[in-house]
């Protein structure tokens, strides 16, 4: 079955740091991948997705995610954090094979410290 | 665009009594919507797909008799927790899917939050 993992249940940084949240996923056909975004006690806004193509996606407020086929990950970032960056993140994928259902990793709690 | 509109927001009621919780996709059309439930400080747990016009599919170890799922029409999916219990208590999320390939993206509402006395 498909997994995802996420090195790192919470990260910190400092504001005006480099953000980086790791996301690996394990099937050997890779999947779509997808960055989504929780602000406490909301639901979940899509940070960005890749499909195909640039392997180098943008996302809103500043993230990408750069798929590594050869690594299996799709590692989030952004070059300089602010205080709003603050929530869970969460790494999803959906089987090029078998439909729609998301998969989600476990999430990475980001704080950014002033 | 792509909003999903999830209600009530907060639920507070006592053992033994049955919500419904509404989800509606107000300006896409949503022939799956999908419904999470998500315990604190964890991940979403994806508890069934909903289907327009036909039967939801459920998760493994998901009670289908208790979590009741009724998708009438292509913006709105309801998901009715019946005759709930203080471990139903919850923070429950939908989502819905564009009309479209299995690669779209996952609109989400802002969940519910559940809490049985």
């Amino acid at each position: 079955a498909q997994s995802v993992t996420q090195l790192g249940s919470h990260v910190s940084v400092s504001e005006g740091a480099l953000v980086l949240l790791r996301c690996n996923y394990s099937s050997s056909v890779p999947p779509y991948l997808f960055w989504y975004v929780q602000y406490p006690n909301q639901g979940l806004q899509l940070l960005l997705k890749y499909t195909t193509g640039a392997t180098l996606v943008k996302g809103i407020n500043g993230f990408e995610a750069e798929f590594k086929k050869s690594e299996t990950s799709f590692h989030l970032t952004k070059p300089s954090a602010h205080m709003s960056d603050a929530a869970e993140y969460f790494c999803a994928v959906i089987p090029k094979s078998s439909g729609d259902k998301l998969t989600f990793g476990t999430g990475t709690r980001l704080a950014v410290r002033p | 665009g792509a909003v999903v509109s999830q209600h009530p927001s907060r639920v507070i009621c006592k053992s033994g009594t049955s919500v419904k919780i509404e989800c509606r996709s107000l300006d896409f059309q949503a022939t799956t919507m999908f419904w999470y439930r998500q315990f604190p400080k964890q991940s979403l747990m994806l508890m069934a797909t909903s289907n327009e016009g036909s039967k939801a599919t459920y998760e493994q170890g998901v009670e289908k008799d208790k979590f009741l799922i009724n998708h009438a029409s292509l913006t709105l999916s309801t998901l009715t927790v019946t005759s709930a219990h203080p471990e139903d208590s919850s923070f429950y999320i939908c989502s819905a899917r564009e009309i479209g390939t299995g690669n779209q993206p996952q609109h989400f509402g802002d969940g519910t939050r559940l809490s049985i006395l």
